[in-house]
Order: structure tokens, then sequence, then C-alpha cells
């Protein structure tokens, strides 16, 4: 089945600066790349997502790039704020969903310094 | 829209016992699923359903049955609980029919067996 590795597993960056969250995933068969957010003892929220015929998707501050031959696709966050603080999740998934559809990594702590 | 509900927030079961995770969603969502998160583990598949009368086997399926009467409602059983089983319990649905993306979660059920 799919793996879908992420790093950091924690990163710490200064208010203002860009974070840069990476992935990689092992079955190129995957043709869709989630991102979630979750803050503190709340649920997941899906902030960005991007298909495998897109190399690259904006909105505001965040950004997703997919590099489809190194199978890997990042996470950016430009002019990082307080309420950025949360753990990240990317994931993948293959056509139709189903048993092995979408595939999580383990999280990444985005911590901001003020 | 209430969006996905899940009943009980907090439970404490010792094992052996049994009991039932509720979720329900007023989006009209066909496809429905149930994750667990723990510590460093990302999130992972336990059961899903395409559609009212149809659920499926997740990744980490042992020790949890679901069923699908109504396209609303998805109670995740735990048949004889196990201290293995004390984790966070998301539901989540999707309006890509047949699909995960786009995943609306509950607010979660955090379990603790004993």
């Amino acid at each position: 089945g799919e793996n879908v590795e992420q790093h950091p597993s924690t990163l710490s960056v200064q208010e203002g600066d860009s974070a840069v969250i990476k992935c990689t995933y092992s079955d190129s068969a995957s043709n869709y790349f989630p991102w979630y957010k979750q803050e503190l003892g709340k649920r997941p929220q899906l902030i960005i997502d991007i298909r495998s015929n897109v190399g690259e998707k904006k909105d505001q501050r965040i950004a997703v790039t997919l590099n489809k031959t190194a199978k890997h696709f990042s996470l950016h966050i430009t002019e990082t704020q307080p309420e950025d603080s949360a753990v990240y999740f990317c994931a993948a998934s293959k056509p139709g969903g189903g048993a092995d559809g979408l595939t999580f990594g383990k999280g990444t702590h985005l911590i901001i310094q003020p | 829209n209430a969006g996905v509900t899940q009943t009980p927030k907090f439970q404490v079961l010792k094992t052996g016992q049994s009991m039932t995770l509720q979720c329900a969603q007023d989006m009209n969502h066909e496809y429905m699923s149930w994750y667990r998160q723990d510590p460093g583990m990302g999130l992972r598949l336990i059961h899903y359903s395409v559609g009212a009368g149809i659920t499926d086997q997740g990744e980490v399926p042992n020790g949890y049955n679901v069923s699908r009467s109504t396209t609303e409602d998805f109670p995740l059983r735990l048949l004889s609980a196990a201290p293995s089983q004390t984790s966070v319990y998301f539901c989540a649905s999707s309006p890509t029919p047949a699909t995960n993306e786009k995943l609306f979660f509950g607010s979660g059920t955090q379990l603790s067996v004993l």
C-alpha cells in the first residue's frame, strides 16, 4: 500500500518568516494530495489540496507544490502568524478512494515563535 | 448545518466492555469514514462507507464494527474494548461521492480503555 513520509516532525519559525513542510509518497498511482491543519484539541481541517495534473496551487499565504517524478510534495506558509501554530498533516490518495485510498503522514508540529 | 456531529466527546471503558460511538452528518454526504488518531501515528482509517447499506474495512478494522442504515448516520461499535483501542476517534464525511476527498471531520471522541 501507499506510504507517506512527512518531515520535519517539529518545526519552529519566527513570526513573519516562512515555513516549509515536506512529504514523500511511494505509490505512483496516487493523484490527490491534501493538507490538513489540526489545532490543539480540535478536529483536522482541510486547508489546501492539489491534484497530480497541477504542479502548484496557492491560496493567500499558503501554497502546495508537487513533483510527480520525485514523488514529493510540500506545503509552504509565508508571513507566518501565531494562528498558524498547529499540527499539519499531509496525505496521498489514489483514484476512487477505498480502503487504502487516503494515507496520512505522521504530522508536523509547527511552532510560531513571537 | 451542524456538519459532522460525534458523541460522546469523552469515554472511559473497562477492558471487555462494549460501546457505540455515534456519528451523524446533515450535509447529505454519501461517503463517511472512521479514523483513529494515536500520538505520532497520524490518522489511520478504520472503516468507511460509500453509501447507505455499504461498508468496507480500512487499514485497522480489527475489533470494530460499523453499519450504515441511513445516509446520515455511521456508528462505530467496539465489541470488546482493549487497552490498545485507547485513542482519539474521528468520524469524517466527504461531499465527493465514493471518494475520501475534502473530508469534513467531527470534533472527535477521546476514548480510554482501562
